[in-house]
């Protein structure tokens, strides 16, 4: 069945330094989106990407789709605290009916 | 606009029992997704329900089970609890399918079997 990979699964960092997360496909998808869970809460979402190559911004968040629509990354530039949690992708294949396949996220923590 | 809301939100049982969870989902939403999440395995998918009907199913045990009401409404039940079955079981509502765009999270029930 279809999987989602992300990496690295915790990433700890000083205030201040960027951060990336990584997620691959095993299959080419339709489109990704991605949460964010801070700790004790519940995923929010993020963004969707669908283009091939498709890179959005949101203030210092940068997403990126792969060429192929295999793979997607979300980096953070100057990270802040208020950036601490849990960054989940979730994948979804051709067809469109099918299921949202989460990878198992990203644990970010920032050092102030 | 009010979000989803699970209930209970905190449950604990022993193994064998059985438990029903509920998800409101937002006003307007017909498109329900049920996930269980755990530290070691993430969000896993369990079901979706779009108009009642059960769209996709994930790979979980027929012990896991659940329906959509015509209110969008959503309920999923758990029998012959195991211990493994511990977790936060998170509700999705979506406006249309899960395809169309994002997914709105409950707080979501988070079970303990002893």
């Amino acid at each position: 069945g279809q999987q989602v990979m992300q990496i690295p699964q915790y990433q700890h960092v000083q205030e201040g330094e960027d951060f990336t997360t990584y997620c691959n496909s095993s299959t080419t998808l339709s489109n990704i989106q991605w949460y964010k869970q801070r700790p004790g809460g519940h995923p929010v979402f993020l963004i969707q990407l669908v283009k091939s190559g498709e890179v959005k911004k949101q203030k210092r968040l940068t997403f990126q789709f792969g060429e192929a629509k295999k793979n997607s990354s979300l980096h953070i530039t100057a990270t802040q605290t208020t950036d601490v949690g849990t960054y989940f992708c979730a994948g979804q294949t051709q067809g469109g009916s099918e299921k949202l396949v989460f990878g198992k996220g990203t644990k970010l923590t920032v050092n102030p | 606009k009010a979000g989803v809301t699970q209930t209970p939100r905190y449950l604990i049982k022993t193994r064998g029992q059985q438990v029903t969870l509920s998800c409101s989902p937002i006003s307007g939403h017909r498109s329900v997704s049920w996930y269980q999440q755990t530290p070691g395995q993430g969000l896993q998918f369990l079901f979706e329900y779009f108009s009642e009907t059960q769209r996709n199913k994930g790979n979980f045990p027929g012990r896991f089970s659940g329906r959509q009401f015509s209110n969008s409404r959503s309920e999923m039940n758990v029998s012959t609890l195991e211990l493994g079955d511990s977790a936060l079981y998170l509700c999705a509502s979506g406006l249309l399918a899960t395809n169309t765009g994002e997914l709105f999270f409950g707080e979501g029930s988070r079970l303990t079997v002893l």
